[in-house]
């Protein structure tokens, strides 16, 4: 079983869809929980961290289920810009071995 | 400034050449890392420097040296690559376990 595991896609969504990702991690232990967004060619950036109690930033919405070991992501008023690679990324405790999972392409289509 | 930033954008070589990559920031963070990423795959991680030490080599062949000068730059130097050695070499800092932010990267082909 892979550390951090994500559904490929793509996910074809037209614009103003709502969707939702989740990433699984077998490291009961991991400690930091990310989000990346990454375009074609670019590098990774940072779409948001995900804390335990949850967090919004304007569409975007992470969650954190220790007990299940996944994170989300949900995307709501889907744009043609998010159309990109999301990165789900884990940091067990005490380690700088940040993992990244196989990522998830969504294509949002007008 | 969240800004790392690499040079160069774009770097062809041959198998015998020596070339250096580098990678500099300045917000202060204690962590570098490089990856290497293939088309279509996440970042691989390859080094992590911590305080200016190296922490962490994933296994990477002797081919691919970093090196550490300060707590701002990371430099990997490069020595006779293989074609299968062409990717995205990306550079990342971070302030402990937080956050890593990416710079652009340097689009390397070996010939």
């Amino acid at each position: 079983r892979k550390e951090v595991e994500q559904d490929p896609g793509p996910f074809n969504v037209p614009e103003g869809a709502t969707v939702a990702f989740n990433c699984t991690y077998s490291n009961s232990a991991s400690q930091s929980f990310f989000w990346y967004r990454q375009d074609c060619r670019k590098e990774p950036k940072l779409l948001m961290s995900v804390y335990s109690s949850g967090n919004e930033d304007g569409r975007f919405t992470a969650q954190l289920n220790r007990a299940s070991q996944y994170i989300s992501l949900l995307i709501r008023d889907s744009k043609l810009s998010d159309s990109a690679t999301y990165l789900c990324v884990v940091t067990p405790l005490g380690t700088y071995k940040y993992i990244f999972g196989t990522g998830t392409r969504l294509k949002v289509l007008a | 400034d969240t800004e790392v930033t690499q040079t160069p954008k774009h770097l062809v070589m041959g198998m015998t050449n020596k070339k250096s990559l580098k990678c500099e920031q300045h917000m202060g963070h204690r962590a570098m890392y490089w990856y290497k990423q293939k088309a279509k795959k996440p970042p691989e991680l390859m080094f992590v420097y911590s305080y200016e030490k190296l922490s962490i080599n994933e296994s990477v062949p002797s081919r691919f040296s970093p090196e550490c000068p300060n707590s701002s730059l990371l430099n990997l130097h490069l020595h006779a690559l293989q074609p299968e050695d062409s990717a995205l070499y990306l550079c990342a800092s971070s302030q402990n376990y937080n956050e890593q932010f990416f710079g652009p990267g340097t689009r390397l082909t070996v010939l």
